[in-house]
């Protein structure tokens, strides 16, 4: 079976100052990693994804993610937030072998960005 | 070019009663995707369709949920015998081909409210 975990429910940050969005996975074997992020009465818009090569992926407006193999991590950031990156943010993995086409999603981290 | 699209935006209904969701994928993508988004919980696969075919229906709660996708574009998700905890939004979705990388493109939804 595979998982995500987002263990923060809610980041709160000042707008210009670095943000990270925490997740984690589990999966047999080797992952696909993506992010999509969810505007309020809108649906998820993709962000990025990690497939393979560079553990550091970039993706829409700024915002990038590093794949750690060792801590089956795929945290979220951005180097400098802005007040409308506040939305809820979902992390998802799909297992290369063996799981389907299906994305199992975490429980999303609400970003609030602050002036 | 349009994404994708979900009809109605909104649907109430009383229990026991029959609903019909409606999806209309990106125009050539192959795989389309239901989830279902309970409140302050990330998306839950539901089934996947290749072409006309559903590849993966393991995500389905029970026989009263039934999906179609006849002619390998509009998909119907159709709930029988309607109960409360049947209310969420259901999330659509589109990829290209069902290849293990191609990110998925969502629909806004529709918010099933069972009364």
């Amino acid at each position: 079976a595979q998982s995500v975990a987002q263990p923060e429910d809610q980041v709160n940050v000042a707008e210009g100052n670095p943000l990270t969005v925490k997740c984690t996975y589990s999966v047999s074997g080797n992952p696909y990693l993506f992010w999509y992020v969810q505007y309020p009465n809108r649906g998820l818009q993709f962000l990025l994804k990690y497939i393979t090569g560079d553990n550091l992926v970039k993706g829409s407006y700024g915002f990038e993610a590093e794949f750690n193999k060792s801590q089956t991590s795929f945290h979220l950031k951005k180097p400098s937030a802005l007040v409308s990156d506040s939305a809820l943010y979902f992390c998802a993995v799909r297992a290369i072998t063996g799981g389907g086409n299906k994305l199992t999603f975490g429980t999303g981290t609400q970003l609030k960005v602050e002036l | 070019g349009a994404g994708v699209s979900q009809t109605p935006s909104n649907k109430v209904t009383e229990k026991g009663k029959y609903v019909e969701l409606r999806c209309d994928p990106i125009s050539g993508h192959t795989a389309l995707y239901w989830y279902r988004q309970s409140l302050g919980q990330g998306p839950e696969f539901l089934i996947y369709f290749q072409g006309t075919g559903a590849a993966d229906d393991s995500g389905l709660p029970n026989d009263r949920f039934f999906a179609v996708r006849p002619e390998g574009s509009v998909s119907t998700l159709k709930i029988q015998r309607t109960e409360r905890g049947d209310s969420a939004v259901y999330l659509c979705a589109s990829s290209l081909t069902s290849g293990e990388y191609n990110e998925q493109f969502f629909g806004p939804g529709t918010r099933l409210t069972v009364l």
